[in-house]
């Protein structure tokens, strides 16, 4: 079974600071993703990564930053968190380029105060 | 850029009841996929629909991909309580990443 795990199920920061947000796939996948989630408005793509140390911008990357250092890691970086960010992000994982099943993690459940 | 949209946004039935949502995109897909996420949970892939006017079912679960490759059906026959949760299409136009719509929130009263 594939496993997506990330660094945390809840976490509240305060205006300004800086965040990171970890993720750790076993599965030896080349793509991760990094989503959020809000009421409404579905999944959005913040970052993606198809291979380690590359990455590209989702829908929505502003106030955003990604690092991939392995292939088994992805981190989301809120350089200075603001309070529309408050909301669940999901990373996710697939084996091929574009089109192949995506396995989530648990989600980040992100309060900005 | 390419959109997905679903309906209904949200859907309350009783259990026993059918149920459909509807997914359609803004530019013809190279692909289609269903996810299922239970009310505090992940997004859990359902299924992958690919070629034009595609039918698959999976026990109660049927899904359909149109004949032109822009919109796709999900309908559950006899709900349970177990169906509850939110239901997502993620279409791929080719050669671009996949869009994720907004989702159906199904409550099935039992």
């Amino acid at each position: 079974d594939v496993k997506v795990t990330q660094s945390s199920r809840y976490l509240v920061k305060r205006t300004g600071e800086k965040v990171f947000l970890e993720c750790v796939q076993d599965m030896d996948h080349e793509n991760m993703f990094w989503y959020r989630q809000d009421p409404g408005l579905g999944l959005r793509l913040i970052y993606f990564s198809y291979d380690v140390k590359m990455k590209e911008k989702g829908d929505i990357p502003e106030g955003y930053s990604v690092s991939r250092e392995k292939k088994e890691r992805f981190s989301l970086i809120l350089e200075s968190a603001s309070t529309n960010q408050t909301s669940m992000y999901l990373c996710a994982s697939s084996f091929g380029r574009r089109g192949d099943t995506q396995y989530f993690g648990p989600g980040t459940r992100l309060t900005v105060l | 850029g390419q959109q997905v949209m679903q309906i209904p946004q949200y859907q309350h039935v009783q259990e026993g009841e059918d149920f459909t949502t509807y997914c359609n995109s803004s530019t013809t897909l190279s692909n289609i996929q269903w996810y299922k996420q239970r009310p505090g949970g992940h997004p859990v892939f359902l299924i992958q629909l690919v070629k034009s006017g595609e039918v698959k079912k999976q026990k109660r679960l049927t899904f359909q991909f149109g004949e032109a490759k822009k919109n796709s059906s999900l309908h559950i026959t006899a709900t349970q309580t177990t169906d509850v949760g939110t239901y997502f299409c993620a279409g791929n136009g080719y050669g671009q990443n996949f869009v994720f719509g907004p989702g159906t929130r199904l409550s099935v009263l039992p």
